[in-house]
């Protein structure tokens, strides 16, 4: 299985509404990535994961909350969301070189992203 | 931190024409340097990466070239076919950071 599955696709959400955006994937990776991406933009990082364990939060409005329960899970609890957080939301994974949570230097495979709408 | 440049912002060519993407990057610490496809509605796919004890990388019609002294890398289309279209964004690793993006290339290959 060489995959990052996302769901849902699609999500429509009001902004008062509370709700989960879930990523799975079982190539044994040790690193988990959330990112968002705005139409005819690259990918902007929010949050890492490494070894289950949050290693870099770039920022991020804590309206917008990951998990990760388990190495194959990764979650992001949104809450209150705006209208310009209407956007792509990635997952990713990748080989954590080593036990120390460094080393993003292998392969990242995304997955098909959730295309959000606030509304 | 790392700076990752991107040219052209768009590109059109031909179907069987070349296409050349280029990137710089500002760290010289980096050291892995990944090229990702991305279609309308999917996620960035990886299609081709080099490292930085590499000078070039080829993958059938895909090749990728890496000058660390000038810090710059470029893929390489050949043969460009229709299902080539897509935006091509390349990237840039330094050890213990994570992915830099460029802003991407939109490539338009007609029939």
């Amino acid at each position: 299985d060489t995959e990052v599955t996302q769901t849902p696709k699609h999500l429509v959400m009001g902004m008062t509404n509370k709700k989960s955006l879930k990523c799975e994937q079982h190539m044994g990776h040790r690193a988990m990535y959330w990112y968002k991406q705005k139409a005819k933009k690259p990918p902007e990082l929010m949050f890492v994961y490494s070894y289950e364990k949050l290693s870099i939060n770039e920022s991020v409005p804590s309206r917008f909350s990951p998990e990760c329960p388990n190495s194959s899970l990764l979650n992001l609890h949104l809450h209150a969301l705006q209208p310009e957080d209407s956007a792509l939301y990635l997952c990713a994974s990748s080989q954590d070189r080593n036990g120390q949570g460094g080393g993003f230097n292998r392969g990242y495979t995304f997955g098909s992203g959730t295309r959000l709408t606030v509304v | 931190g790392e700076n990752v440049e991107q040219h052209p912002s768009t590109l059109s060519v031909q179907e069987g024409d070349s296409a050349v993407i280029k990137c710089t990057y500002s760290d010289s610490a980096s050291n892995y340097f990944p090229w990702y496809k991305q279609e309308l509605g999917k996620g960035p796919q990886l299609i081709i990466d080099i490292r930085s004890n590499v000078g070039e990388k080829k993958d059938q019609r895909i090749a990728v070239t890496l000058n660390k002294t000038a810090k710059h890398f470029s893929l390489h289309i050949t043969e460009t076919q229709p299902e080539d279209s897509a935006v091509y964004f390349c990237a840039a690793v330094s050890g213990y950071s994570t992915l830099t993006f460029g802003k991407g290339t939109m490539l338009l290959v007609s029939p």
